[in-house]
C-alpha cells in the first residue's frame, strides 16, 4: 500500500499570501497519478488537481499542482476567503489511498 | 449528482447496507466507488464496481464488503457484514473515472452503536 505523508498538518496564513502544501509519497507513484482535494465542514471532498499537475473542470488558475515520482505539492497562488478548508492529496497508481489531510486555516 | 441513502445507526455484528443513485448521467461506461471518513482513519477507499458488475475491493475490507450495481435504477449499492464500532464514518459514493473521483454525493453517515 502506498502511504501518504501530508505536510505541514497546520498551514496558518492571511488572505492574498501563497500557500504551498506537500504530500509525500512511501513509494513512487507511477505515471504521476495523483490528485488534490479541498473539503469544507459537512461537504465532500471536491476535486482541484487530478494527474499531479491538471486542474479539474471550473477549478480556479490560483491552484496548481507540481511534482513526480515521491514528492508532490499543491500550490495556492494568492489565498482567497473560500480558500480556507482542509486538503487532501490522493493517488491511484495502486489501489487508492488518501493523505491525513492539511488543514489551511485563517492567521 | 449523487445521492446516497441507507440506515444512519445499527448495532454491531449487523451488516451495513447503502444505496447511491445517480442522477443526471448515466450509470453505464464508468466505475463507480464508495469511500468513507472517520476521525479515527480519515478518508478509505472501499471498493468499486463498473456498471457491468466487475468488482474491485480494499484489501483490508475484501473478505466484509460485497458491491452490486442496479443499471436500471441508475443505483449501486455496499453491503459491509460484521459491522463494528471502528466501521462508524461518513460514507460518501464518488464516480471513479481512472481512478479520479471527480463526483461526490454529499454523504451519510453510518453510526454502529449498541
Amino acid at each position: 500500500e502506498i502511504v501518504l505523508t501530508q505536510s505541514p498538518g497546520t498551514l496558518s496564513l492571511s488572505p492574498g499570501e501563497r500557500a504551498t502544501l506537500s504530500c509525500r509519497a512511501s513509494q513512487s507513484v507511477t505515471s504521476n497519478y495523483l490528485a488534490w482535494f479541498q473539503q469544507k465542514p459537512g461537504q465532500a471532498p471536491r476535486l482541484l488537481v487530478y494527474g499531479a499537475s491538471s486542474r479539474a473542470t471550473g477549478i480556479p488558475d490560483r491552484f496548481s499542482g507540481s511534482g513526480s515520482g515521491t514528492d508532490f505539492t499543491l500550490t495556492i497562488s494568492r489565498l482567497e476567503p473560500e480558500d480556507f478548508a482542509v486538503y487532501y492529496c490522493q493517488q491511484y497508481a495502486s489501489s487508492r489511498t488518501f493523505g491525513q489531510g492539511t488543514k489551511l486555516e485563517i492567521k | 449528482q449523487l445521492q446516497e441513502s441507507g440506515p444512519g445507526l445499527m448495532k454491531p455484528s449487523e451488516t451495513l447496507s447503502l444505496t447511491c443513485t445517480v442522477s443526471g448521467d448515466s450509470i453505464t461506461g464508468y466505475y463507480w466507488s464508495w469511500i468513507r471518513q472517520s476521525a479515527g482513519k480519515g478518508l478509505e477507499w472501499i471498493g468499486r464496481i463498473y456498471a457491468t458488475g466487475i468488482t474491485n475491493y480494499n484489501p483490508s475490507l475484501r473478505n466484509r464488503v460485497i458491491m452490486s450495481v442496479d443499471t436500471s435504477k441508475g443505483q449501486f449499492s455496499l453491503k459491509l457484514s460484521s459491522s463494528t464500532a471502528a466501521d462508524t464514518a461518513v460514507y460518501f459514493c464518488a464516480r471513479d473515472r481512472w481512478g479520479v473521483f471527480d463526483y461526490w454525493g454529499q454523504g451519510t453517515l453510518v453510526t454502529v452503536s449498541s
